[in-house]
C-alpha cells in the first residue's frame, strides 16, 4: 500500500526553525497538504497544495517541494506551534487519499 | 462559511455496523465540485483516510477497509453517511467528516465494545 513517510518527532526552541520532512513516490504528481492537530482538537489544514496558505495561517508557516519530498517550515516557532502534524496526498492514480504518520513538534 | 457535524451512536457492538452521519450547515451538500470525506483516528495514534464521495455521487475507499465501507449521500437532509460493517474492537476511533481539505467537523468517539 502506499504511505507518505514522516519523522516521528522533531524538537526545536523557540524563535528557531522547525522543518518536517514528508516522503512519497507519487509526490512529483500530487499535491501533499499539512495539518496542526492539538490534543483534543480535529486537524487545521496550514498548507495546500504544496505550499499555499490558508487565509487565517500565520506567515510563519511555509511549504515546499522538492521531487519525492515536500516539507513544512515553521519560522520563528512559537510555544503555541507545538502539536502534531501531518502530511496528506494520494497515490499516483489519485484515487485514494494517505496520510502520512504524523510527527510531533516539540517547542523546547 | 460551511460548518460539518458528525452525529451517531457512540457505542456499537461487535460484529455489528457502526452508522455515522455528516450534518453539513452553511451550504448545500449538491452544489458545487467537493469531495466529502470520512476520516479516523484511534486513540492515540495517526488518522487514518476511511473514504469519501464526490458531488457527482463518484466514491473512494480506503483499499484496507473497503470490503466494509460504504458512503451515501442524502441531498434532502443536507447529510452523507458512513456505514463500517463487522466491527471489532479495532474499530474504536474519533471519526472525523470533512469537505475537502479545509473543513472538518469536531469528531465523534465510536467505542466498539460488547
Amino acid at each position: 500500500s502506499y504511505e507518505l513517510t514522516q519523522p516521528p518527532s522533531v524538537s526545536v526552541s523557540p524563535g528557531q526553525t522547525a522543518r518536517i520532512t514528508c516522503s512519497a513516490d507519487a509526490l512529483p504528481k500530487q499535491y501533499a497538504y499539512w495539518y496542526q492537530q492539538k490534543p483534543g482538537q480535529a486537524p487545521v489544514l496550514v498548507i495546500y497544495k504544496d505550499s499555499e496558505r490558508p487565509s487565517g495561517i500565520p506567515e510563519r508557516f511555509s511549504g515546499s517541494s522538492s521531487g519525492t519530498t515536500v516539507t513544512l517550515t515553521i519560522s520563528g516557532v512559537q510555544a503555541e506551534d507545538e502539536a502534531d502534524y501531518y502530511c496528506q496526498s494520494a497515490d499516483s492514480s489519485g484515487t485514494h487519499v494517505v496520510f502520512g504518520g504524523g510527527t510531533k513538534l516539540t517547542v523546547l | 462559511q460551511v460548518q460539518l457535524q458528525e452525529s451517531g451512536p457512540g457505542l456499537v457492538k461487535p460484529s455489528q455496523t457502526l452508522s455515522l452521519t455528516c450534518t453539513v450547515s452553511g451550504g448545500s451538500i449538491s452544489s458545487g465540485s467537493y469531495y466529502w470525506s470520512w476520516i479516523r483516528q484511534p486513540a492515540g495514534k495517526g488518522l487514518e483516510w476511511i473514504g469519501r464521495i464526490y458531488t457527482s455521487g463518484s466514491t473512494n475507499y480506503n483499499p484496507s477497509l473497503k470490503s466494509r465501507v460504504t458512503i451515501s449521500v442524502d441531498t434532502s437532509k443536507n447529510q452523507f453517511s458512513l456505514k463500517l460493517s463487522s466491527v471489532t474492537a479495532a474499530d474504536t476511533a474519533v471519526y472525523y467528516c470533512a469537505r475537502d481539505q479545509a473543513s472538518w467537523g469536531q469528531g465523534t468517539l465510536v467505542t466498539v465494545s460488547s
